[in-house]
């Protein structure tokens, strides 16, 4: 099976301006999850999708909004960039509810100037 | 919430030596805990996990112990090669709910 995939993976942005991430989960899955990684603060949760529904919430401000399709594709959205979303946004997608191990696509470099 | 440490933050080994990385977690209802290895430029993936029913896990150079008393879970690497070098992460989870990260660790693996 193919593994997560998400595009592009390398984005770079001006303050204010906005940006959508798109993640393809592995074939089957139902759950995506995304994630914000930086040096300084680790691996984040952002949110996470199942069936086109949001079902959990990370501590992030509303500029950060996601949704997911039909098909588990998944995409997210930052708006009013800032310097600070300067990161790597990663995808991960498992099975579904009650199922636990998530795998991670390769990610999004985001680069804001 | 779930709050995971993580220990050492760097490690460094020679070629053939064992490493490992320990990690503390708060809340006694995680019963998943799976170990990612991260390469530069590449998303985490997964190298072993753990569930709370089981003391002790191996896959090949590759360990992983629970002490759920304690709540703390180790990563063992033996005769390590230059190609483990990487950042290895811990996370603990209940069930399907969203798991906690460790920071990570960085681990040199010097020839």
């Amino acid at each position: 099976k193919a593994g997560v995939t998400q595009t592009p993976r390398y984005l770079i942005k001006t303050r204010g301006q906005q940006v959508t991430l798109s993640c393809s989960p592995i074939s089957g899955h139902r759950s995506v999850s995304w994630y914000q990684q930086t040096p300084g603060q680790g691996l984040q949760f952002l949110f996470e999708y199942f069936s086109e529904t949001q079902r959990n919430k990370g501590n992030f401000p509303g500029r950060f909004s996601g949704r997911q399709f039909s098909n588990s594709r998944s995409e997210m959205n930052v708006s009013t960039l800032e310097l600070g979303d300067s990161a790597l946004y990663l995808c991960a997608s498992s099975p579904g509810l009650g199922t636990d191990t998530q795998y991670f696509g390769p990610g999004t470099r985001l680069t804001v100037l | 919430g779930e709050n995971v440490e993580q220990h050492p933050s760097t490690l460094s080994v020679q070629e053939g030596d064992s490493a490992v990385i320990k990690c503390t977690y708060s809340d006694s209802a995680s019963n998943y805990f799976p170990w990612y290895k991260q390469e530069l430029g590449k998303g985490p993936q997964l190298i072993i996990d753990i569930r709370s029913n089981v003391g002790e896990k191996k896959d090949q150079r590759i360990a992983v112990t629970l002490n759920k008393t304690a709540k703390h879970f180790s990563l063992h690497i033996t005769e390590t090669q230059p190609e483990d070098s990487a950042v290895y992460f811990c996370a603990a989870q209940e069930g399907s709910y969203i798991p906690t990260f460790g920071r990570g660790t960085s681990l040199i693996v010097h020839p």
